[in-house]
């Protein structure tokens, strides 16, 4: 079962508008998270991450929401460059170090 | 640094047939993690390990799939024996911490 779910496989941003990519996950005890971006035939790049004691962290033209009632998460990408287009994985840590991804998302920033 | 470094960057083998995958960390990195990735389940950590030490192992699918790492420049990822659904890209990371790994290019696996 996919604790950690990415319901929009792609997403298509004009440049220079946001993009958001939403993540949810099932298990209220992920106490860290974390963003990745992936270029073809590379492996992931770590982006960004939150503790799961903030609701927000920033990082130049990135952000992550964290909403922990809703157990949602969201990475903010503003504003958006065509060398954002990349595949964005969310990920999340359970207390006992165990790491448990999405399925990536497809982001394809539009000149 | 030359980052991680995997071997070999695409491997095709039969059914059957034992399957070994190297990692190369970087230098200094006291975590090392293998991945997998598939279309339909995306990315999921293996087996990691610190200070050259399985530490979890609990996403290694079955006991066909094995990782070791005899020393801190060095680990394999064996399966043996292998099967088609095993296809996938296999990615190999290090880090200082266990929240910020840095990636391999990835082994493109094909078993036919």
């Amino acid at each position: 079962d996919q604790q950690v779910k990415q319901n929009s496989p792609s997403l298509s941003v004009q440049e220079g508008r946001i993009s958001i990519l939403n993540c949810d996950y099932t298990n209220s005890m992920f106490d860290y998270f974390l963003w990745y971006k992936k270029y073809p035939a590379e492996g992931p790049t770590f982006l960004i991450s939150i503790s799961s004691i903030k609701d927000k962290n920033e990082d130049g033209r990135f952000t992550v929401f964290l909403n922990k009632s809703a157990k949602h998460l969201s990475l903010h990408i503003v504003p958006s460059q065509p060398g954002d287009s990349a595949v964005y994985f969310c990920a999340a840590r359970w207390a006992g170090n165990q790491f448990y991804f999405g399925t990536g998302t497809s982001l394809t920033v539009i000149p | 640094d030359a980052g991680v470094i995997q071997s070999p960057r695409h491997e095709v083998t039969e059914m059957g047939q034992e399957v070994t995958l190297r990692c190369k960390p970087i230098s200094g990195h006291d975590y090392l993690f293998w991945y997998r990735q598939t279309m339909m389940r995306g990315l999921e950590l293996l087996i990691y390990f610190n200070n050259n030490v399985p530490i979890d192992d609990s996403g290694m699918p079955e006991d066909r799939f094995s990782a070791k790492m005899p020393n801190a420049s060095f680990s394999t990822l064996k399966i043996q024996p292998s099967e088609p659904r095993d296809s996938a890209v296999y990615f190999c990371a290090s880090g200082k911490t266990i929240l910020e790994a840095f990636f391999g290019q990835g082994t493109r696996l094909t078993v036919v």
